[in-house]
């Protein structure tokens, strides 16, 4: 499978606790964001990499939110002190160009 | 700020029937309107539109755009329980390489048996 990979597909945790997603774009691809999604609305656009540069983060990204992409290939997304108003489905995408690929995505329940 | 409404927000129809899902948009420096389907998981590609008055078909969808009404329909005809899901619709943004999509809200389709 080629497509745009996600892990974990769900994670629930406690609140106050740190949790960490990943994100294997598709290989070809140089560009590669994060949204996050809650029931009812569009996904809404949090960061965005170029290669291995994070050159753009949405307001939405509070400083308990961390992102990387090491050498320009997967990416991480931190949440630290997870708070309840985190819950959501956090989507990956990655593109070539203005058609983006999204990945499954991983639903974060904090309880 | 770029801005994508979708109507209607839901809409429930018999299989068979015909759709119009609408999308407008306020987007500086219009690039292009992408449509994707979300069912449970990850929004799949459905079209991207660039130029008015182009119709783009795939099977029984087909969208169109008209750049000086801002706005874009997608039409799919004799829908089946297949197709209930989210129909988003998005714009990238304007400026430079990063081509981040802002989205409407979507429009839930259920389509009944």
């Amino acid at each position: 499978d080629t497509g745009v990979s996600q892990n974990p597909r769900h994670k629930i945790t406690k609140r106050g606790q740190n949790v960490t997603f990943r994100c294997d774009p598709i290989s070809e691809h140089n560009r590669l964001y994060w949204y996050r999604q809650t029931l009812g609305q569009g996904p809404e656009f949090l960061t965005y990499f170029q290669n291995e540069a994070q050159l753009e983060k949405s307001r939405l990204l509070s400083d308990r939110f961390s992102a990387e992409r090491p050498k320009g290939s997967f990416s991480t997304l931190e949440i630290q002190r997870t708070e309840q108003g985190d819950s959501a489905m956090y989507l990956c995408a990655s593109s070539p160009g203005q058609r983006a690929f999204f990945g499954q995505g991983t639903r974060l329940t904090v309880v | 700020e770029d801005k994508v409404v979708q109507s209607p927000l839901s809409l429930v129809v018999h299989e068979g029937d015909t759709v119009t899902l609408n999308c407008s948009y306020e987007v500086t420096n219009f690039r292009s309107l992408l449509w994707y389907k979300q069912e449970k998981k990850a929004p799949t590609f459905l079209f991207m539109l660039t130029s008015s008055g182009i119709e783009k078909k795939s099977g029984r969808l087909s969208s169109i755009l008209d750049k000086k009404e801002l706005f874009s329909i997608l039409n799919i005809t004799a829908t089946q329980t297949g197709d209930s899901a989210v129909y988003l619709c998005a714009a990238p943004n304007s400026g430079g390489s990063n081509y981040k999509l802002t989205f409407g809200k979507g429009t839930l389709l259920t389509v009944n048996p």
